[in-house]
């Protein structure tokens, strides 16, 4: 099975900040890795699918980039909604599996 | 719009059985890939099962195998989950996903199981 690893947990930001959460695979996974994003009491949502394409209606300040097993993504001037937990996820092969996720919270 | 909705939730004692459903609508069923996966509370996202756009392939994550269902009724555009057998730890909630066929993920808002005495 593909493990996946988060990193950092836990992220300190201000607003207008730049941050990225890196994603490492176990294995190659390219380009089958999705981003989500959970706000406290609500259902995730996607972000970035397949490495680097952005879903519809999210903000351009978030992307995604990477290749292979390593993969971030990237808020580019954090806004106050942007505080909410970040989860990788591949989609390579099954068992699909989730990284442990990364709680973004305001500095 | 995609729509997502899921229910059947509820509390259970251990042993015992639940069946949850997803309705969709706003796309064409049958062509996605659907999946369930759970949260226990304060924990974060656990893949539980998939099944194909036909049905014909099936998937569960190990943990679950022999004691979950997942199903799916293109005609009506539902999926389903039936859970058998249920253990404290099977406390979380479930969520509906969507695959698309372009990679892309749409997420239903959660249906809560509560295993407990």
């Amino acid at each position: 099975d593909i493990q996946m690893t988060q990193s950092p947990s836990t992220l300190s930001a201000s607003v207008g900040d730049r941050v990225t959460i890196t994603c490492r695979a176990s294995q190659t996974i390219s380009p089958w890795l999705a981003w989500h994003q959970q706000k406290p009491g609500k259902a995730p949502k996607v972000l970035i699918y397949k490495a680097s394409n952005l879903e519809s209606g999210v903000p351009s300040r978030f992307s995604g980039s990477g290749s292979g097993t390593e993969f971030t993504l990237t808020i580019s001037g954090l806004q106050p909604d942007d505080f909410a937990t970040y989860y990788c996820q591949h989609y390579d092969s099954f068992p699909y599996s989730f990284g442990q996720g990364t709680k973004l919270e305001i500095k | 719009e995609v729509q997502l909705v899921e229910s059947g939730g509820g509390l259970v004692k251990p042993g015992g059985s639940l069946t949850l459903s997803c309705e969709a609508s706003g796309f064409t069923f049958s062509f996605n890939t659907m999946h369930w996966v759970r949260q226990a509370p304060g924990k974060g996202l656990e893949w539980a099962s998939a099944i194909n756009r036909d049905g014909t392939f099936i998937v569960y994550a190990e943990s679950l195998k022999g004691r979950f269902t997942i199903s799916r009724d293109n005609a009506r555009s539902s999926l389903f989950l039936q859970l058998n057998r249920l253990r404290a730890e099977d406390t979380a909630i479930y969520y509906c996903v969507s695959q698309n066929p372009n990679g892309s993920y749409d997420w239903g808002q959660g249906t809560r199981v509560t295993v407990s005495s």
